[in-house]
């Protein structure tokens, strides 16, 4: 048993590229989310999956894309990568609407230069 | 969006007792959460709190009032491990068991 796993842990984009952030979790969880952490500041939702094929933006969703096709993946796109988006990301999952936690993977760290 | 506010940074001793505050937006509080943050790391659960009171969990204890829109982690015997960010995050009605997250306390321990 896993967890919560992220590919992969470190890339360095140029301005303009694109790459996809990958998310799989083995706990058969139904909620997914993916979140930015800036230096010094919270964790910033920026999508969400609450099961196979439903997704929701959540607080800072511009210049990402999820999709939701399995229950254990949850991958989030970034197209045309800015200096803003560098930042370290982490995916979590819980099993429900009324888990008490969410359980995170061990992040991705990106810079985009 | 819901505000949540924790100090910046904190400081203690090795064995002391130190106590983390966290405030919050009440309206359409439903649950609250402390998670620690070892540098590089990612978050892991520390406790859960939806009704008044303390929750005592080891060396780690938390509290909250709803009426006032107020929680604390109290940790106690503190060790030099226990240097971290601690996040409080509160569950609003508005989301699917979403957390809006605080910025941190960022709590160094010192011999």
């Amino acid at each position: 048993n896993a967890g919560v796993t992220q590919t992969p842990k470190f890339r360095i984009l140029k301005i303009g590229q694109s790459m996809t952030l990958q998310c799989t979790q083995d706990m058969n969880h139904n909620y997914m989310y993916w979140y930015r952490q800036d230096p010094g500041m919270g964790l910033k939702l920026i999508y969400y999956s609450v099961g196979a094929g439903i997704t929701d933006k959540g607080e800072v969703p511009n210049g990402y894309n999820v999709s939701r096709s399995t229950t254990e993946d949850f991958p989030l796109r970034l197209e045309l990568a800015a200096p803003s988006q560098t930042s370290v990301y982490f995916c979590a999952s819980s099993p429900r609407e009324s888990s008490y936690e969410q359980y995170f993977g061990p992040g991705t760290r990106l810079t985009v230069t | 969006g819901q505000n949540i506010d924790q100090p910046t940074e904190m400081t203690a001793t090795e064995g002391a007792i130190v106590q983390i505050n966290c405030t919050y937006q009440t309206s359409g509080f439903n649950g609250l959460f402390w998670y620690q943050q070892h540098a590089g790391e990612a978050p892991t659960f520390l406790s859960y709190n939806v009704l008044d009171g303390l929750e005592e969990k080891g060396r780690f204890s938390s509290f909250l009032s709803r009426s006032k829109g107020y929680s604390y982690l109290l940790l106690k015997e503190l060790q030099m491990k226990d240097s971290a960010s601690y996040l409080c995050a509160v569950r609003y009605d508005s989301g699917y068991s979403t957390l809006t997250f605080g910025k941190g306390t960022m709590l160094l321990v010192s011999p």
